[in-house]
């Protein structure tokens, strides 16, 4: 099993609809969650961190759920600029490492 | 200017020739990481390293060396470039000392082809 694993899609969707994303991770011991967005042959860039309360970063809001181990990214309104990868990312066995581990991504395309 | 570049951005090689490819930073960063991105695996931890004399394998270092020549370089070499080590390469970096050490930076990748 992979330790963080995401519906990899594609998603296509119209301009304004919303759309989530789902993901989960193995290690019941991870910390810190994040959302990293990846342009089409372009590195990854964080979008957001995850936090134990939800966090919300205009039309974006990101949801963890530790008991089930599961991590979510919706997107309000899509625009056409929204077309991208989204990589879901949990830290390492040891926290105080800065490993990470990325899952594999969900791409997105957002159509006019 | 970018803060995390790497050279060359893109290569092609033949089996059995070894290749360099090379990361600096202006961030000041201490920790770099090197990671390779193939379809469907998602990006992959090949080195990590904490200051210049702290280097750590990651999950696939297996036919990978790194120098940490310094605190701005980072290379990783291929001794003997295998098809299989075709991907999309990239460096990053991350500060401990900020409050979200988690957040890595990344260069903008190499496309290494070995054919």
């Amino acid at each position: 099993r992979k330790e963080v694993e995401q519906d990899p899609g594609p998603f296509n969707v119209p301009e304004g609809a919303t759309v989530a994303f789902n993901c989960t991770y193995s290690n019941s011991a991870s910390q810190s969650f994040f959302w990293y967005r990846q342009d089409c042959r372009k590195e990854p860039k964080l979008l957001m961190s995850v936090y134990s309360s939800g966090n919300e970063d205009g039309r974006f809001t990101a949801q963890l759920n530790r008991a089930s181990q599961y991590i979510s990214l919706l997107i309000r309104d899509s625009k056409l600029s929204d077309s991208a990868t989204y990589l879901c990312v949990v830290n390492g066995r040891s926290s105080n490492t800065g490993k990470l581990i990325f899952g594999q991504g969900t791409t997105l395309q957002v159509k006019p | 200017d970018a803060d995390v570049t790497q050279t060359p951005r893109n290569r092609i090689t033949k089996t059995g020739k070894r290749i360099m490819l090379e990361c600096s930073q202006t961030k000041g960063h201490d920790r770099m990481y090197w990671y390779r991105q193939d379809p469907g695996l998602g990006l992959r931890l090949i080195y990590y390293s904490f200051d210049v004399k702290d280097i750590n394998k990651g999950e696939i270092s297996d036919g990978y060396s790194v120098s940490r020549q310094a605190q701005a370089k980072f290379s990783l070499s291929l001794e003997s470039a295998i098809p299989n080590q075709t991907a999309l390469y990239f460096c990053a970096t991350s500060d401990p000392d900020r409050g979200d050490y988690n957040e890595q930076f990344f260069g903008p990748g190499t496309r290494l082809t070995v054919l």
